[in-house]
């Protein structure tokens, strides 16, 4: 059972449109990521934070924004969505001291028509 | 050279076969290791974790780690055609990331 959580599921929109992706985690995590992933290709790590106000941008080069003000929420921001957007939006996080994996979200699929 | 390197496939084995995935990492300090599954338009579930050389088993799966070679393997026994999937291979290094590969895409034949 996810304690990760992702809306919408799937969002369909025109170009131009401002956007934000909900991302949010129940677990207490101190890490959170936003990875991006076309179908059948690899993960590329667009954003992550170490917690409460970090924000980094990751290996891949992206026009979203991220923020962090509480420690369950990494909402991911696009202020003019493309259809170079296009593509599926992946949240995960972990704990800052355990040596476990990611738990990831459902992912939002993007359309930008 | 990237820092976690696997075959793409698809990787073919019959229905009841042992299904072999290899996974190898350039970062000598990698501490962590990691298997994800990741079915068609899903998100990745983490199935294995394995942090000392040697074999780690749970049910039909076992993760083998050899940190001299570095590469870390999944062993799926008895495979399933529910086990046709992509399988990510992810390595944490000294910093607080992890390093995805860019999977092996597995099908089991009925």
């Amino acid at each position: 059972e996810a304690d990760i959580y992702q809306t919408p599921r799937y969002l369909v929109i025109g170009t131009g449109k401002k956007i934000t992706l909900e991302c949010s985690q129940t677990m207490g995590h101190d890490k959170m990521y936003w990875y991006q992933q076309d179908p059948g290709m690899e993960l590329h790590l667009i954003h992550y934070s170490y917690g409460v106000n970090s924000t980094e941008k990751g290996d891949l080069s992206s026009e979203s924004t991220v923020s962090r003000i509480r420690t369950e929420h990494f909402p991911l921001t696009l202020e003019s969505a493309r259809p170079s957007h296009t593509s599926q939006y992946l949240c995960a996080s972990r704990n800052m001291e355990a040596s476990d994996g990611y738990t990831f979200g459902s992912g939002t699929r993007l359309t930008v028509v | 050279q990237k820092e976690v390197e696997q075959n793409s496939g698809p990787l073919s084995v019959p229905e009841g076969a042992i299904a072999s995935l290899n996974c190898t990492y350039s970062d000598r300090g990698s501490q962590s290791f990691f298997w994800y599954r990741q079915y068609s338009g899903k998100s990745p579930e983490l199935i294995m974790s394995i942090y000392s050389n040697g074999d780690k088993e749970d049910g039909r799966f076992t993760a083998q780690l050899n940190k001299a070679s570095q590469y870390v393997s999944l062993l799926i026994r008895d495979s399933q055609p529910s086990d046709s999937a992509t399988y990510l291979c992810a390595v944490k290094p000294s910093s607080y990331k992890l390093i995805f590969g860019s999977g092996t895409r597995l099908l089991v034949r009925p």
